[in-house]
């Protein structure tokens, strides 16, 4: 398998404009996180899915942000409309079970670099 | 609310040191705990996995601690070599709520 993959892996985009970052996890996996990174707030967790239905959203910063996760080998952040302080590394990650069962490790894709100009 | 510590931002040893990281959590009551270690623009990688019964944990030249009573996770990494320069998350879970992770601790080997 190839890993969790994520799209793009740098983009640049000006204030206002619409973000999409996609994510294929790997296959067979049944739990998908999107997290955010940043040098002051490390590794944030913005959201959750398990067997592609959100779990919890509570991390989501603002109504700007939306995920979804349309089958069990595809899901989108988007960020509309995107605001300099979103300028982050965003992680998807994806694991077999969680909590007690098989320790529930993560594996990560190797992120999407956002610049909001 | 729940906090996590990681004893400090930055650490530099000797190759050939022992290198040890802190990782404290306050208000968690963990089943278990993983460490991962991210290197400069990659995602982190899942390296061990301690449980609450377990006191100690062995891989290779990694060793890993975890005393609740202390709420503290202890990271051993014998003989360093420069290629362990990383930063190393640790991520203390309780039962199937998502990992939430430390800021990390950027270790650099020096040669």
């Amino acid at each position: 398998d190839a890993g969790v993959i994520q799209s793009p892996r740098h983009e640049v985009t000006e204030m206002g404009q619409e973000v999409t970052l996609r994510c294929k996890p790997i296959s067979g996996h049944d739990y998908l996180f999107w997290y955010r990174q940043t040098m002051m707030r490390g590794l944030e967790l913005l959201i959750y899915f398990n067997n592609n239905v959100p779990i919890d959203d509570s991390g989501m910063p603002e109504d700007r942000f939306s995920a979804k996760m349309p089958n069990a080998s595809f899901s989108t952040l988007k960020i509309q409309p995107s605001e300099p302080r979103d300028s982050a590394v965003y992680f998807c990650a994806s694991s077999l079970g969680a909590g007690n069962s098989a320790g529930g490790e993560l594996f990560f894709g190797e992120g999407s670099r956002l610049t909001v100009l | 609310s729940q906090k996590i510590e990681q004893n400090s931002e930055a650490l530099n040893i000797q190759e050939g040191k022992t290198a040890t990281l802190t990782c404290n959590y306050t208000n968690y009551s963990p089943a278990y705990l993983q460490w991962y270690r991210q290197d400069p623009g990659r995602g982190p990688v899942f390296l061990l996995l301690i449980r609450e019964n377990e006191k100690e944990k062995r891989k290779e030249r990694l060793k890993v601690t975890f005393d609740t009573t202390l709420k503290q996770s202890l990271f051993h990494i014998t003989a360093s070599q420069p290629a362990d320069s990383a930063t190393y998350l640790c991520a203390p879970r309780e039962g199937n709520t998502p990992l939430v992770f430390g800021k990390g601790t950027r270790l650099s080997v020096i040669a």
